[in-house]
């Protein structure tokens, strides 16, 4: 089954406007993870939620994670042409340490100045 | 901050030929994982490695592909094989056990793989 599914799969925005992506997936979680990819690099780890949190910031960076639903948001305010990426978000699920993370197919956001 | 260093960034290879990709995972970390990303596709699991054995593996990880830490810095990932459906980004992560993470994991660079 597909974890971890983003939309939308593509997002443009001006330098400024806030952008919010959002992520499905289908199974128990013990955190959910988003990262983000610059064109043909690897992948930088942004924020971690677990499961028993509802939302959490950092920077300009805000994760919501509702469960019943499960479903997750990631919001960047104020954005800037340098947060022109990829973004993914991934889920870890429950179970011993060591599990895979299960990524979803990502948002490419283009943010134009 | 410490890194993941993936070596080389890109390789190439003839379809048939046996590549090793390295990696040096962070020092501290226990748990470290091979990923692929088969350009404009998602980023797949291959396989965890954890104590010197081998975690968990997806079913892409077949026979022709192996794992080892062959000291205590390097990890390495060895197709013995290739084809030219192994051309993908492969990535390298490394990461604490699941109760010190906050985290997430750490991931490398990546290295380039073309099969021709």
């Amino acid at each position: 089954s597909q974890q971890g599914e983003e939309d939308p799969q593509a997002l443009s925005i001006q330098e400024g406007e806030n952008a919010t992506m959002n992520c499905s997936y289908k199974t128990s979680i013990n955190n959910l993870q988003w990262y983000r990819q610059n064109s043909g690099r690897g992948l930088v780890h942004l924020i971690l939620i677990r499961s028993n949190e509802r939302e959490k910031h950092s920077g300009r960076l805000r994760v919501t994670l509702d469960t019943s639903k499960k479903s997750s948001s990631l919001l960047i305010t104020a954005s800037r042409a340098a947060d022109t990426a990829s973004y993914f978000c991934a889920t870890d699920p429950p179970g011993q340490a060591g599990t895979a993370l299960i990524f979803g197919k990502g948002t490419t956001l283009s943010v134009s100045s | 901050e410490p890194e993941v260093t993936q070596t080389p960034s890109h390789q190439v290879t003839q379809m048939g030929q046996e590549v090793i990709l390295r990696c040096v995972p962070i020092s501290n970390h226990l748990y470290f994982y091979w990923y692929r990303q088969i350009l404009g596709q998602k980023v797949e699991f291959l396989v965890s490695f954890y104590n010197n054995e081998i975690s968990e593996k997806s079913e892409i990880f077949d026979d022709q592909f192996s794992v080892e830490r062959p000291d205590g810095s390097n990890f390495t990932l060895k197709i013995r094989s290739t084809k030219l459906e192994d051309s993908a980004m492969y990535f390298c992560a490394s990461s604490l056990p699941r109760a010190r993470a906050s985290y997430g994991y750490t991931f490398g660079s990546g290295t380039r793989l073309t099969v021709v």
